[in-house]
């Protein structure tokens, strides 16, 4: 099983919302990844937790708070965004570090 | 420096058989990838190649190294309108620890 879930599917959200979107993994891998990905562009590296500890976090403006609960659960936590947020979302998981990555299927994000 | 290009597009006939490029910059290369997205969905990983290795075959993919070019391809043989999508070449490296390095994606057009 290389499944990799993501929910919700589709999220349409205003600028002063909070909403959280989830990634599940059963796999028993101990490396999970966020992507943005814009329409026609390849995904861009946002976060990356290596056994429930954050280990890379690209940059990424404090409005998109990552949380793994634990080994099998991400969460990627958003407040106050902005219309230029609006993207695919999509989760990862991997064995470990350097080591294939599965993707889930995406949320697709709108704010408005 | 870690740089990976694609062609941005390709057209084929269904039956034919479908090459996509992709050139990679950096020589540690440790995996090279190859996932396929189709509209609105995430990726799927359809193969990878060590870098030791200078080619993999998987039912219709063959996949071809030549690290002396740093050249990678996909070909996939008998291409269905199912084939249809965009293509992402990747590379992960020792240097680039957890992070994917991915092309721009080739989008694979079958035609009936």
């Amino acid at each position: 099983d290389t499944e990799v879930t993501q929910t919700p599917k589709h999220l349409v959200m205003g600028m002063t919302n909070k909403k959280s979107l989830k990634c599940e993994q059963h796999m028993g891998h101990r490396a999970m990844y966020w992507y943005k990905q814009k329409a026609k562009k390849p995904p861009e590296l946002m976060f990356v937790y290596s056994y429930e500890k954050l280990s890379i976090n690209e940059s990424v403006p404090s409005r998109f708070s990552p949380e793994c609960p634990n080994s099998s659960l991400l969460n990627l936590h958003l407040h106050a965004l902005q219309p230029e947020d609006s993207a695919l979302y999509l989760c990862a998981s991997s064995q470990t570090g350097r080591t294939t990555q599965y993707f889930g299927p995406g949320t697709r994000l709108l704010v408005l | 420096g870690e740089d990976v290009e694609q062609s941005l597009f390709l057209s084929v006939r269904e039956g034919d058989s479908s090459v996509i490029n992709c050139t990679y910059t950096d020589s540690s290369s440790t995996y090279l990838y190859w996932y396929k997205q189709e509209p609105g969905a995430g990726l799927q990983l359809l193969t990878y190649i060590f870098s030791n290795m200078d080619m993999k075959q998987d039912q219709r993919l063959t996949v071809l190294l030549n690290k002396k070019d740093k050249h990678l391809s996909l070909r996939i043989a008998d291409t269905q309108t199912g084939d249809s999508a965009i293509y992402f070449c990747a590379e992960s490296t020792v240097d680039s620890s957890y992070k994917l390095i991915f092309g721009s994606g080739t989008r694979l057009l079958v035609r009936p």
